[in-house]
């Protein structure tokens, strides 16, 4: 299994641009989920899913969308780039939720390597 | 109140210490609870789910106390490769399928 995979590594972009940051888990995982991470600020959630076409907002959701028609991706797209939003973006995925589905032991977070955005 | 609170460190310690990170949590219905590691640039990975009974890996234990709302990692014979940042994770559910993190606590094992 190459567990959860994401792409770019790296990423430049100038402010008002667009793009879409891929995730990919080949798990069969229920959940998946994006973050980003600031200095100083922990890693905050962005949007989350429950399962294929089921998605709704984390903490911080404004100037991202995101869609899940399968189960293994998970993109998050940037609409206008802008500079504040320069930071390291994970993706993650569980097998479930716990209170979604109640199995303890099956809502471990698994994370991908992390893709470095710079908005100029 | 923040919903999950950590102390950011950094704890320097020597080699062979023993040392012991808190981390509270406002929600009184989050039901997993989990301490992750990151070392600089990396991605978090798990080091820890934590039980209402308390478990323990090796040199690691964790520990839940629901009345008082915390979650607790004691680490004993600190090696210097447990240098890295360690990550309060608790779940909040109650109609909403939420992970939040900690700031994290920074921790330097001195040689």
């Amino acid at each position: 299994n190459a567990g959860v995979t994401q792409t770019p590594k790296f990423q430049v972009l100038k402010t008002g641009q667009s793009m879409t940051l891929q995730c990919a888990q080949d798990m069969n995982h229920e959940y998946m989920s994006w973050y980003r991470q600031d200095p100083g600020m922990g890693l905050r959630l962005i949007h989350y899913s429950v399962g294929a076409g089921i998605t709704d907002q984390g903490e911080v959701p404004n100037g991202y969308n995101v869609s899940r028609s399968t189960t293994e991706d998970f993109p998050l797209r940037l609409l206008s780039a802008a500079p504040s939003q320069t930071s390291v973006y994970f993706c993650a995925s569980s097998y479930t939720f716990r209170g979604y589905h109640d199995l303890p032991g099956t809502d471990t977070q698994y994370f991908g390597p992390g893709t470095r955005l710079t908005v100029l | 109140r923040k919903e999950v609170e950590q102390d950011p460190g950094p704890f320097n310690v020597p080699e062979g210490a023993t040392v012991a990170f808190n981390c509270t949590y406002s929600n009184s219905a989050s039901q997993s609870f989990f301490w992750y590691r990151q070392d600089c640039r990396k991605e978090p990975k798990l080091l820890m789910s934590v039980y209402s009974s308390g478990n323990e890996d090796g040199r690691f234990t964790a520990q839940l106390n629901r009345a008082s709302q915390y979650i607790s990692l004691l680490i004993r014979d600190s090696k210097l490769s447990d240098s890295a940042t360690y990550l309060c994770v608790v779940n909040m559910a109650s109609g909403t399928y939420k992970y939040i993190f900690g700031t994290g606590t920074r921790l330097k094992v001195l040689a």
